[in-house]
């Protein structure tokens, strides 16, 4: 157990519709990463918070936001859903900022599996 | 461009070998990261390392800077390996990038 936690375990939705999935980093971890894993592209980094600011992004579609509230857990919420959203999407956490000099273990949570259909 | 080129694809190895899987990146990084996927799909982190090399049981991670590249050697494999391990970059720009992964499969 990572001590990251994800809910829902499992979504499924339709095309169109918006969901909002949830991730509670470990004990004193500062840095949320979200990351989206599918069948045909494999994981790709989404975004990063750190300390409720946003502090690094990757390919996230303008569909999808996310934000880090003061008790440092976080929310992806993805809209105008897509079949092509399908995928699991891991959250991870780290105790630090990230990036040159700031780079930490990442403990990731079980993951969200989102069907669309 | 933030590229991350994995290799072997798929790898099985007889218990007890040494494996390798080796990684390559494109441009300067601020860390590289080693992560295992069990066939439940959760994810493990392995190693983060920025320089040189780091052993953890019969794990151990190399980096060499100059040659943008990293590799994961196993010792004594054995079934419980078996996996999907997957390095991933850390980029000055803060961008990060994962390979494709490697299948290990262990065989009694």
């Amino acid at each position: 157990d990572s001590g990251v936690t994800q809910t829902p375990k499992h979504l499924i939705t339709a095309t169109g519709q918006r969901v909002t999935l949830r991730c509670s980093p470990r004990s004193g971890d500062l840095s949320v990463y979200w990351y989206q894993q599918s069948l045909d592209q494999g994981l790709q980094f989404l975004i990063q918070y750190y300390n409720g600011e946003e502090r690094a992004k990757g390919n996230i579609l303008e569909r999808f936001s996310a934000q880090q509230f003061p008790d440092l857990h976080s929310e992806l919420n993805l809209s105008s859903l897509e079949l092509g959203d399908s995928a699991l999407y891991f959250c991870a956490s780290s105790a630090t900022s990230g990036g040159p000099g700031g780079e930490g273990e990442q403990f990731f949570g079980p993951g969200t599996r989102l069907t669309v259909l | 461009k933030n590229e991350v080129e994995q290799s072997p694809q798929n790898l099985t190895a007889q218990e007890g070998e040494f494996i390798t899987i080796n990684c390559s990146y494109s441009v300067g990084i601020s860390a590289l990261h080693w992560l295992q996927q069990h066939p439940g799909g959760g994810i493990v982190s392995l190693f983060m390392l920025s320089s040189g090399k780091k052993k953890h049981g019969r794990l151990i991670a190399t980096i060499n800077i100059q040659e943008k590249h990293s590799s994961l050697h196993i010792t004594a494999s054995h079934p419980r390996d078996s996996a999907v391990y997957i390095c991933a970059a850390r980029y000055n720009n803060n961008d990060m990038r994962f390979g494709a992964g490697t299948r290990l499969t262990v065989k009694p």
